[in-house]
């Protein structure tokens, strides 16, 4: 069965701080993204990787930075966190062009 | 705005009665999906159709592309309250490998 996994489904993070965000599955496909989700805004891609160390920005990188060390895992990360990235972050993954995305549970990041 | 958007943002229906939803897009694709998503949980892929296909069929679920008009359906057949979600679909337009998602049309699905 397919398996995409985020390392939280709640955080709360102060605002400056570091926050990690992590992506793992386990269907050995090349492609991941990260997403944010905010309401009336529906889901915006802010990176995406296709291959490891490879990472191409999506439509909101600002803010974001991300790595891909391994195959199955995709790290989203804040450098310093502010009360507008507070939102639902989704990762997701796919093995190619034309094919479905498998999504995370999804991680809800609040920042103080 | 967006490369696919919803329509109804909202739907209200009794179980039973079926549930259409629509996508407009605004350049060519090389597929549609449709996913749903439950309240504060992950999407779930239910359908992909390709752009040269017209209408495809899982389940109670009928998707159907019209690409002259730029535009999609889904329709849900005897929805059930476990239908309540929220429905949304991505075109994969093949540049950039990946997908844009719409704002979704929430469905209650009322006893």
């Amino acid at each position: 069965d397919v398996k995409v996994t985020q390392s939280s489904r709640y955080l709360v993070k102060r605002t400056g701080e570091k926050v990690f965000l992590e992506c793992v599955q386990d269907m050995d496909h090349e492609n991941m993204f990260w997403y944010r989700q905010d309401p009336g805004l529906g889901l915006r891609l802010i990176y995406f990787s296709y291959d490891v160390k490879m990472k191409e920005k999506g439509d909101i990188p600002e803010g974001y930075s991300v790595s891909r060390e391994k195959k199955e895992r995709f790290s989203l990360i804040l450098e310093s966190a502010s009360t507008n990235q507070t939102s639902m972050y989704l990762c997701a993954s796919r093995v190619g062009w034309a094919d479905t995305q498998y999504f995370g549970p999804g991680t809800r990041l609040t920042v103080l | 705005s967006q490369q696919g958007e919803e329509d109804p943002q909202a739907l209200s229906i009794q179980e039973g009665e079926n549930a259409t939803m629509n996508c407009s897009y605004k350049t060519s694709i090389n597929n549609l999906q449709w996913y749903r998503q439950n309240s504060g949980r992950g999407l779930v892929h239910l359908i992909l159709i390709r752009s040269n296909e017209r209408e495809k069929h899982s389940g109670r679920l009928r998707v159907t592309l019209d690409t002259s008009k730029k535009s999609s359906s889904l329709l849900i057949t005897a929805s059930r309250a476990a239908d309540t979600a929220s429905y949304f679909c991505a075109t994969d337009t093949g540049g950039g490998n990946k997908l844009t998602f719409g704002t979704g049309t929430q469905l209650k699905v009322e006893l």
